[in-house]
């Protein structure tokens, strides 16, 4: 069993719409919780971190659920510039990120 | 403030031949990170460097894989002697002590062996 897995995707919403990924970790000594985002061919980069309580960025809303080893990411009022891979990161040491594979989500006009 | 800059972007090397990776941080950063990603698979670590000091090198796939960090600066990661499977996209990142998981990352490296 892989230790981060994500939706496989791909995902093709049209503009506006709300989308939801969905991530679980399989290691329960998991520390810190992370969605990046990689545009095609370029480098991964941090989108935001992932509290217990939830956190909110704008239209993003971040949740995690130490329980079920479960994290999720929501976008709202989805833009054409969201498109891009989303990739669920947790790490259980400061510095080892352990990966998903990632979900590609294309938005469409 | 200039990012983490790699070199080269696209490397086509045939097997058997000898490759090098440079990964320059950002200036100030103590920590400096190699992950690989191959075809179809996710991004993996291969190893983390405290300065000029391997802190964890686990994820290194065998010892053709060879990774420096001399005086605590720039980075290589050599590959010798090259083999199919080598081939995949060769990230490099860096953090601050301080602030070790936010780790920013270079535009990598495509290495393609043929």
């Amino acid at each position: 069993r892989k230790e981060v897995e994500q939706d496989p995707g791909p995902f093709n919403v049209p503009e506006g719409a709300t989308v939801a990924f969905n991530c679980t970790y399989s290691n329960s000594a998991s520390q810190s919780f992370f969605w990046y985002r990689q545009d095609c061919r370029k480098e991964p980069k941090l989108l935001m971190s992932v509290y217990s309580s939830g956190n909110e960025d704008g239209r993003f809303t971040a949740q995690l659920n130490r329980a079920s080893q479960y994290i999720s990411l929501l976008i709202r009022d989805s833009k054409l510039s969201d498109s891009a891979t989303y990739l669920c990161v947790v790490t259980r040491s400061n510095y080892k990120l352990t990966f998903g594979k990632g979900t590609l989500l294309t938005v469409n006009p | 403030e200039a990012g983490v800059t790699q070199f080269p972007s696209h490397s086509v090397i045939e097997k058997g031949q000898t490759v090098t990776l440079r990964c320059d941080p950002i200036s100030g950063h103590d920590n400096l990170y190699w992950y690989r990603r191959v075809m179809g698979k996710e991004i993996k670590f291969l190893l983390h460097f405290v300065k000029e000091s391997k802190q964890d090198e686990s994820g290194m796939p065998n010892n053709r894989f060879l990774a420096e960090r001399t005086g605590g600066t720039y980075s290589t990661l050599k590959v010798q002697p090259a083999e199919l499977e080598d081939s995949g996209v060769y990230f490099c990142a860096s953090s601050r002590t301080d602030r070790d998981t936010e780790a920013f990352f270079g535009q990598g490296t495509r290495l393609t062996v043929v």
